[in-house]
């Protein structure tokens, strides 16, 4: 139940597409989804995050849609650049938790190419 | 702007051996964390560390791990006896309270031979 599925495994895209990660969780009582990048030999940085009163939440060419009665929430990359290659994890915090809280999926390989 | 640091960046140990990894997390922050990622998985809890005692840990976390701030700006994770499974990426993190961001360290490679 405190599993955080996320999929695909890996994205290819062609710049100024909008590559898009998908994210689904069972545990009803999370409240607060946060997407991190990872950029090789650097550790995970905050991206953007929803909490479950939302349904969209954009941050320059970032957004996250949040489907409370799906349990499932995504990331949206609107005109993809070639910079945006990294790792993307969701994570999924348990309430009252600070980064201890944090259930994360197993991350999508994106490939932006120009 | 401020990041939390962690040495050495690539660890290679035989294992039974006992490995400690470093952190210096961001100077104002109260709250410690340490995750780790195996290859190719998915980034996972270890424990949280407050007030200079261990405020959480999950299951991985067992006998053969401690934590310590053994002065007011490092924070390590001691690896007792090395397995094998222990290879992994391990990361830091900090944040100035509860339920704030969460910042990482670049991680340190653990491989175990």
């Amino acid at each position: 139940q405190q599993q955080v599925k996320q999929s695909p495994q890996s994205l290819i895209v062609q710049k100024g597409g909008i590559p898009i990660i998908n994210c689904a969780y069972e545990n009803t009582a999370f409240d607060y989804f946060p997407w991190y990048q990872q950029f090789p030999g650097k550790g995970p940085a905050l991206l953007i995050a929803i909490r479950p009163d939302v349904s969209e939440k954009k941050e320059g060419r970032f957004t996250i849609s949040f489907n409370k009665s799906a349990k499932q929430f995504s990331l949206h990359i609107m005109d993809s650049q070639p910079g945006d290659s990294a790792t993307y994890f969701c994570a999924a915090r348990s309430p009252g938790g600070g980064a201890d809280g944090l259930t994360f999926g197993k991350g999508t390989h994106l490939i932006i190419q120009p | 702007e401020p990041e939390v640091t962690q040495t050495p960046s690539h660890q290679v140990t035989q294992m039974g051996q006992e490995v400690i990894l470093r952190c210096v997390p961001i100077s104002n922050h109260l709250y410690f964390y340490w995750y780790r990622q195996i290859l190719g998985q998915k980034v996972e809890f270890l424990v949280s560390f407050y007030n200079n005692e261990i405020s959480e840990k999950s299951e991985i976390f067992d006998d053969q791990f401690s934590v310590e701030r053994p002065d007011g700006s490092n924070f390590t994770l001691k690896i007792r006896s090395t397995k094998l499974e222990d290879s992994a990426m391990y990361f830091c993190a900090s944040t100035v309270a509860m339920n704030t961001e969460a910042f990482f360290g670049q991680g340190t490679r653990l491989t175990v031979v």
